[in-house]
């Protein structure tokens, strides 16, 4: 993925959908497109996981277009508890040099 | 299981002194990684450790120096610390091979305040 994009903020209001979109227009073909949370005064934690097309989990969505150049993460009905940091990871080198960047920063309201 | 464990969680050093950050993993994970995180900023990356034996320079590697002690422990060294090494210290590991294949697991953090 090498350097990606993210818009800085967000806001939202609880019950919403929020899509969030990450640009990597670099991304290997070996990358996995990989998104991470982070609440205030904690590490990281991983959201979800993707190649290509979309996939879902019990915590997001991520969807993923076939060029692989962006991808979103889908949060569906926020909550007041979604307000945290969003990163969407990008890799360098061999792979192993993990990039966050400076992430999103969603603020949800009630 | 403890997952990924930092030690110590705080600490003030004065300008000029060393110190070393401990990490310690108990899944197995092949990789680490040591990020810090200024105020209102994202995860940088410092140094990271693909295997046991290996060690890389990460985004801001200056200043640090770091020891991949075995598979389990990744070690960060900071020789002579100066206040804009104030910061929240983050360590991680994964089990894959790279390029985004298996989660990070992060530990707590160590909060650091050089004055």
């Amino acid at each position: 993925l090498a350097k990606t994009t993210q818009p800085i903020s967000m806001d939202s209001y609880e019950g919403q959908e929020v899509n969030i979109t990450c640009s990597h227009n670099n991304i290997a073909t070996n990358d996995y497109i990989t998104w991470y949370q982070q609440f205030p005064s904690q590490g990281p934690r991983f959201i979800i996981q993707g190649y290509k097309t979309k996939v879902t989990n019990e915590v997001a969505s991520l969807f993923i277009p076939a060029d692989r150049k962006s991808s979103t993460l889908s949060l569906p009905r926020v909550s007041l508890s979604d307000t945290a940091v969003y990163y969407c990871l990008g890799f360098e080198g061999g792979g192993f040099k993990t990039i966050f960047g400076a992430g999103t920063r969603l603020f949800v309201k009630a | 299981n403890a997952g990924v464990t930092q030690t110590p969680k705080f600490q003030v050093l004065k300008t000029g002194q060393s110190m070393t950050l401990q990490c310690a993993q108990d899944m197995n994970h092949n990789s680490m990684y040591w990020y810090r995180q200024d105020p209102g900023m994202g995860l940088r990356l410092i140094y990271y450790s693909a295997s046991e034996g290996t060690t890389d320079k990460g985004e801001v590697p200056n200043g640090y120096n770091v020891s991949r002690l075995n598979k389990r422990e990744f070690s960060l060294r900071l020789e002579s610390a100066a206040p804009s090494q104030t910061s929240v210290y983050f360590c991680a590991s994964s089990g894959g091979g790279g390029r985004g294949n298996s989660p990070l697991h992060f530990g707590n953090g160590t909060r650091l305040t050089v004055t």
